[in-house]
Formats: C-alpha cells, sequence, structure tokens
C-alpha cells in the first residue's frame, strides 16, 4: 500500500536550517500525476501549504516562505526533502509529507505521512 | 496565516445534521474546486470531499460538500460521536499561486 514517512531532526535553532526527508512507499516519485508536497501545522493552528515538487523537478513554493525554502526529489531513492533556512520559533510545527493528485478538477491531497514535529528555539 | 474562513467549533448530538462553512474569495473558492479534509484527534488529515462534492471510496455518504460563488459547505448528517475532529477546508489560490486552507473547524458531539 502507499506509505509516507517524514523523518529528520526534531530540533533545530533559531537562524539554522530545518531538513526533512520523506520516504515514500507503494509509489514512484517519478510518476507525472503527482506532486510531492510539504504542509505543516503550527501546535494547535490550523494547516499551511509549503509547496511542492513534481516529478520532473519543478518546484512551487508558498510565496510567504519562497525565500527561504527548497525543495528536491531523490528518484533512487524514492524520497523527497524539504529545506527551509533562516528559520525562527514561527516555524516550529508538525511538518506533513503529502502526495498531491494531479486531477481534472484540479489537486487533491490523497496520502498523508504521519508528520514529524520540528521545534526551533531561540 | 489562512486564507479561508471557518467557524472555530460547531457541535450538535448523535443523529444530528451538522453544517461547516467556508468563506473565501474569487480567487480561491469563486475561481477553484474545493476539498475537505478530516483530522481525527492525534492524526494527519485525511481527505474527505474532492472537487466540491465527490468523496472518496470508503467515505460514508453522511458527509457530503456544495460550493456557490465564494463559499462552500460541508454537511454531516446522523452525526456519529467518531465523527468528532477538525475539518479544514483548502482550494488553489490564483492570486497567491498557492494551496490555501481554511481556519479549521472543531465539531463536537455532545
Amino acid at each position: 500500500q502507499i506509505q509516507l514517512q517524514e523523518w529528520g531532526p526534531g530540533l533545530a535553532k533559531s537562524s539554522e536550517t530545518l531538513s526533512l526527508t520523506c520516504t515514500v512507499s507503494g509509489v514512484s516519485v517519478n510518476s507525472e500525476i503527482y506532486y510531492w508536497t510539504w504542509i505543516r501545522q503550527p501546535p494547535g493552528k490550523g494547516l499551511e501549504w509549503v509547496g511542492y515538487i513534481s516529478s520532473s523537478g519543478s518546484t512551487n513554493y508558498s510565496p510567504s516562505l519562497k525565500s527561504r525554502v527548497s525543495m528536491s526529489l531523490d528518484t533512487s531513492k524514492n524520497q523527497f526533502s524539504l529545506r527551509v533556512s533562516s528559520v525562527t520559533p514561527a516555524d516550529t510545527a508538525l511538518y506533513y509529507c503529502v502526495r498531491d493528485t494531479i486531477a481534472a478538477a484540479g489537486s487533491l491531497f490523497d496520502y498523508w505521512g504521519q508528520g514529524t514535529l520540528v521545534t526551533v528555539s531561540s | 496565516q489562512s486564507v479561508l474562513t471557518q467557524p472555530p467549533s460547531a457541535s450538535g448530538t448523535p443523529g444530528q445534521r451538522v453544517t461547516i462553512s467556508c468563506f473565501g474569495s474569487d480567487s480561491n473558492i469563486g475561481s477553484n474546486t474545493v476539498n475537505w479534509y478530516q483530522q481525527l484527534p492525534g492524526a494527519a488529515p485525511k481527505l474527505l470531499i474532492y472537487s466540491n462534492h465527490q468523496r472518496p471510496s470508503g467515505v460514508p455518504d453522511r458527509f457530503s460538500g456544495s460550493k456557490s460563488g465564494t463559499s462552500a459547505s460541508l454537511a454531516i448528517s446522523g452525526l456519529q460521536s467518531e465523527d468528532e475532529a477538525d475539518y479544514h477546508c483548502a482550494a488553489w489560490d490564483d492570486s497567491l499561486r498557492g494551496y490555501v486552507f481554511g481556519t479549521g473547524t472543531t465539531i463536537i458531539v455532545l
């Protein structure tokens, strides 16, 4: 079955770079019908779309995070990764990796990882 | 920050019908389809409704979605205790060129 699993350091210090990786199983990250997406959720708050990377490596980031975010794809390991630079405590959140299926009527986030909590200390 | 507005909470007794609203603008709900996600306590969100009113396989028909203009609604009929969760609406925003989510609504079963 399809599974996504995030992993990476759970702690970061202000001004450092946060790095997370998502391992995908049951589907290839090479498939052209999916965007590989990161969504985050600060404790007790709503969801925030961070951005996505396609199978071709093209990216689309949230305008509010664009200057600090980068994503990459490793097809040999069937993984994709997120980097957020110059983090502050406001970047503390549960980070989800998500499969976004490109459908005729728009996209849908149909498979989610369990989420990994990243805490940024000042 | 959330671009789509939802009520913080809604409640009902078992068997009742509860409706959640999601208010947006011309650049998001007014121009694109709306999806809804259910987030059970301590769990990752799950796709509940897509393309305004479509249900993925396995989602009970007690859940229904609709859209009109720049707002959307999620209705839960025959409310059950296991429906206690947070519900999030989402849509693509043409102006922001990204996905936007609602503020989230907590459903409480009394």
